[in-house]
């Protein structure tokens, strides 16, 4: 069965600079949900879209920004990177019905280094 | 919002052994996901279970909605089993919000 995907799955930034990661989706998932994992911490809510509009958002620096296009892939863009930014990014995707809660399917990630 | 307890934080099992992981949660839920973190750091989706319990292989979960508290079983384990194991919750609905809320996790070492 396809699955979520992450691209990059690594990424080596230096401070200050911009970096872009992207989710796949699984097919006819119209939901996508970023969530950041420090080092040793748990998975943190980022932001989620569901049918390309925006539709929650959590503790994201405003230097982040997201989108999902109209394939429902998404992107999250990153600026002025800085040390503390480094950690493990996780794409989820699930159905978003009206009436019932879907299984969130998770990413293998992209580990994000900042240096 | 709401708030997710995990016990214990560690546990150190040798193979062959069973064993029990809590989550506790503060209000009512309409999704509740149990993942094993890997040492690579994958998150594998174990169990979609807002209430009842459901078995795969060695792993069964069970969730008592109305206590607000849900319990994964590990039996006879397996050095692979060793990870994380996070609980993660979200009382949204619809398509709207439905973040998931990470407990902070069991950590899980199986010796051979």
């Amino acid at each position: 069965a396809a699955g979520v995907i992450q691209s990059p799955r690594h990424l080596i930034k230096e401070k200050r600079e911009t970096a872009t990661l992207k989710c796949y989706p699984i097919p006819r998932h119209d939901t996508v949900y970023w969530y950041q994992q420090g080092p040793g911490q748990d998975p943190q809510f980022l932001i989620s879209f569901y049918e390309k509009m925006q539709s929650d958002k959590g503790s994201i620096p405003d230097r982040f920004s997201a989108q999902q296009f109209s394939d429902y892939h998404s992107e999250l863009n990153m600026s002025s990177l800085e040390l503390g930014d480094s950690a493990l990014y996780f794409c989820a995707s699930s159905l978003g019905r009206t009436t019932i809660q879907e299984t969130q399917y998770f990413g293998p990630g992209t580990r994000l280094l900042v240096l | 919002g709401i708030q997710v307890e995990q016990s214990p934080p560690d546990l150190i099992l040798q193979e062959g052994a069973n064993s029990t992981l809590r989550c506790n949660f503060s209000d009512s839920v309409n999704n509740l996901q149990w993942f094993h973190q890997n040492p690579w750091g994958q998150l594998i989706n174990l169990f979609y279970i807002p209430s009842g319990t459901k078995q795969n292989g060695r792993l069964s979960a069970t969730t008592v909605a109305t206590e607000r508290y849900s319990l994964l079983y590990i039996s006879s384990s397996q050095t692979t089993d060793s990870g994380v194991y996070f609980c993660a919750v979200s009382s949204g609905w619809g398509g709207a919000t439905n973040k998931l809320i990470f407990g902070t996790g069991t950590l899980l070492a199986v010796q051979p």
